[in-house]
């Protein structure tokens, strides 16, 4: 079975700085699909990045961008010039591959709770 | 250009009684998913649905609790003779049919679950 793990339960950064969530998994498979879900206070649930695995590029989303090291199954999130707005839950996900059959619900990490300090 | 709806957005049962939840997706998404999200926890999958079909149920409790997603309406989820520990966020997300890509899962704002 699939894990994800979210070794950070908190995380807080000054506004405007650079803070990194990381994120591991554990998969048998080649080929799956990895999330940064992003959830505030009011408990909605917003995709933040997503990286295909049998892409080498980092993804990119404006300030958001991942380090994603395949090889040491290793997805982080770096946020660039925090924002108040940033403050959440942030919740990494993992899910296979069609090629490889079988389910397509999502498998998460228990979160990090990103502060923002003004 | 609605995202995914789900209500009621909070719902108090009583222990014993019958809940209903209710999701409809993003139109052109014919493809459904539930988690539940326990307190201070993340989502956990429970069921994958597409019209009139059960894909995956295999995160579901294997009593009092039912998915359907018929041909006309929404998605429902029913939890039968709620007891306290259903207490939680359920939230549904919704993707696109189609195959090879990441299909993205998108959610709905949830329903909280409290059971007296």
């Amino acid at each position: 079975a699939q894990t994800v793990t979210q070794s950070q339960p908190e995380m807080s950064v000054q506004e405007a700085e650079t803070v990194t969530l990381s994120c591991t998994y554990d998969t048998s498979e080649s080929d799956y699909y990895l999330f940064w879900y992003k959830q505030p206070p009011s408990r909605q649930m917003i995709l933040v990045i997503r990286q295909e695995a049998y892409k080498q590029q980092n993804a990119t989303e404006n300030r958001f961008s991942v380090n994603f090291q395949k090889a040491a199954k290793s997805f982080s999130l770096k946020i660039s010039d925090s924002q108040l707005g940033d403050a959440a839950m942030y919740f990494c996900a993992y899910r296979r591959s069609d090629s490889g059959g079988g389910a397509d619900g999502l498998t998460f990490g228990k979160g990090t709770h990103l502060i923002i300090q003004p | 250009n609605a995202g995914v709806m789900q209500n009621p957005r909070h719902l108090v049962r009583r222990r014993g009684q019958e809940a209903r939840l209710r999701c409809s997706p993003m139109k052109g998404h014919s493809h459904v998913y539930w988690y539940r999200q326990l307190p201070e926890e993340g989502l956990k999958f429970m069921v994958y649905l597409q019209k009139e079909n059960i894909i995956d149920e295999s995160g579901m409790p294997k009593e009092r609790f039912s998915a359907e997603f018929p041909k006309e309406g929404p998605s429902i989820l029913r939890i039968q003779q709620v007891v306290r520990g259903d207490s939680a966020a359920y939230f549904c997300a919704s993707s696109t049919p189609w195959r090879g890509g990441p299909k993205t899962q998108y959610f709905g704002p949830g329903t909280r679950l409290l059971v007296l």
